[in-house]
């Protein structure tokens, strides 16, 4: 089976504050996602990575930034903390493209900036 | 840019079919795919169907594709509690893009 795990499953932190949440998979998949889910909006793609050292932004990368110096972990970083960035965290990892791409989560990070 | 558009809300009675319903705009989407999230849970792939076909079964689930019209649907036979949840519905976009997400559909399962 394959086990996409994140670091924390909640997470407090203080306006200003340097967070990294990090995400590991264990199926050796090229692709990696880092998503936020809120309410009525449903998922909002921050960021990805199709190899190591790659990244590319997604629909929302402004605040944010990523990581990815191993295969198997992408690190989502928010550089200063803010309120609006309260909000769930999901990570993901999927086979390359020229497969059904089918992605699996993580379990997800809830996280509150005060 | 693509879209995938669902219904926010289905409420259905305990052993009552479910039918979540799932337009979508990308022509050249390849897969389309059903996810479940469980409250306080991550996705959870259910079923996935390639775009050449019309229709897949799996248990309780069925899953049916009009390509001409662009739309997806999810039915689930025999509705239980264990069945409430939000449920996704993903279109793989052509080109180098990750999937596309609808905004989730929250089924609620009445006793």
């Amino acid at each position: 089976d394959v086990k996409v795990t994140q670091s924390s499953r909640y997470l407090v932190k203080r306006t200003g504050e340097k967070v990294f949440l990090e995400c590991v998979q264990d199926m050796d998949h090229e692709n990696m996602f880092w998503y936020r889910q809120d309410p009525g909006l449903g998922l909002r793609l921050i960021y990805f990575s199709y190899d190591v050292k790659m990244k590319e932004k997604g629909d929302i990368p402004e605040g944010y930034s990523v990581s990815r110096e191993k295969k198997e972990r992408f690190s989502l970083i928010l550089e200063s903390a803010s309120t609006n960035q309260t909000s769930m965290y999901l990570c993901a990892s999927s086979l390359p493209r020229g497969t059904e791409e089918t992605q699996y989560f993580g379990p997800g990070t809830r996280l509150l900036v005060l | 840019g693509e879209d995938v558009e669902q219904s926010l809300f289905l409420s259905v009675r305990e052993g009552d079919s479910s039918v979540i319903n799932c337009t979508y705009t990308d022509s050249s989407s390849t897969y389309l795919y059903w996810y479940k999230q469980e409250p306080g849970a991550g996705l959870q792939l259910l079923t996935y169907i390639f775009s050449n076909m019309d229709m897949k079964q799996d248990q309780r689930l069925t899953v049916l594709l009009n390509k001409k019209d662009k739309h997806l649907s999810l039915r689930i036979a025999d509705t239980q509690t264990g069945d409430s949840a939000i449920y996704f519905c993903a279109e793989r976009e052509s080109g180098n893009t990750p999937l596309v997400f609808g905004k989730g559909t929250r089924l609620s399962v009445i006793a």
